[in-house]
């Protein structure tokens, strides 16, 4: 079965601090896909990223970083210098054969000016 | 079109009534998918259709719950005799697939489902 964990609830942070936010995954799959969804205050999930599993390159888009590591099945993302636009619900997913989405509980970030 | 299409943005019903709706995939997007989410909680997988493949209805909840997708394009869930508890924001997506290299599931901007 598949499994998302995002261990945390909400982050609390002044604007330009950095926040991590993680994600853990379990799947018997040796195919699959990871991503990562931003849901802002008018409640449009957004895509950000997708990882393929056997892709483990980390990668860099912006104030945004992802840092994939099969060895300890997370999946965990960087915003770098925060802003209050970034203030939002973050999903982390884990798909097999790019059927059934299942997403992690959400991490709420609140970025405070 | 450019984006996933839902409709009706908003929908208040009354208990016991059957309400559907609609959604309408990106052009040529092979795979479309129904989530719902309840207040504050998180999302929760209903129905997959693939192509011309049977569909994976492992997460609807009752058989109250059903969903078709007409010409391999737009889809219809249909929620019969609501209960308060059907109350969330249904949100679908579509997708080209894992042939895509770096393409995800699109969401649309869902239907918030009231039953009073």
């Amino acid at each position: 079965a598949q499994k998302v964990t995002q261990a945390q609830t909400e982050i609390s942070v002044v604007e330009k601090e950095d926040v991590t936010l993680d994600c853990v995954y379990e799947t018997r799959d040796t195919t699959y896909y990871l991503f990562w969804y931003k849901q802002p205050p008018s409640g449009e999930l957004v895509f950000l990223i997708r990882r393929n599993s056997f892709d483990e390159q980390n990668e860099i888009s912006g104030r945004y970083s992802w840092n994939f590591q099969k060895s300890t099945s997370s999946f965990n993302f960087t915003i770098t210098a925060s802003q209050v636009v970034d203030s939002a619900v973050y999903f982390c997913a884990l798909s097999d054969s790019w059927g059934k989405l299942q997403f992690g509980a959400g991490t709420q970030v609140v970025v405070t000016p | 079109g450019a984006g996933v299409s839902q409709s009706p943005s908003n929908k208040v019903t009354e208990k016991g009534k059957d309400v559907e709706l609609r959604c309408d995939p990106i052009s040529g997007h092979t795979a479309l998918y129904w989530y719902r989410q309840s207040l504050g909680q998180g999302l929760e997988f209903l129905i997959y259709f693939q192509g011309n493949s049977a569909p994976d209805k492992s997460g609807l909840p009752s058989d109250r719950f059903s969903a078709e997708r007409t010409g391999g394009s737009v889809s219809t869930l249909t929620i019969q005799r609501t209960q308060q508890e059907d109350s969330a924001v249904y949100l679908c997506a579509s997708s080209l697939g894992p042939d895509s290299p770096r393409d995800g599931y699109t969401f649309g901007s869902g239907t918030r489902l009231t039953v009073v």
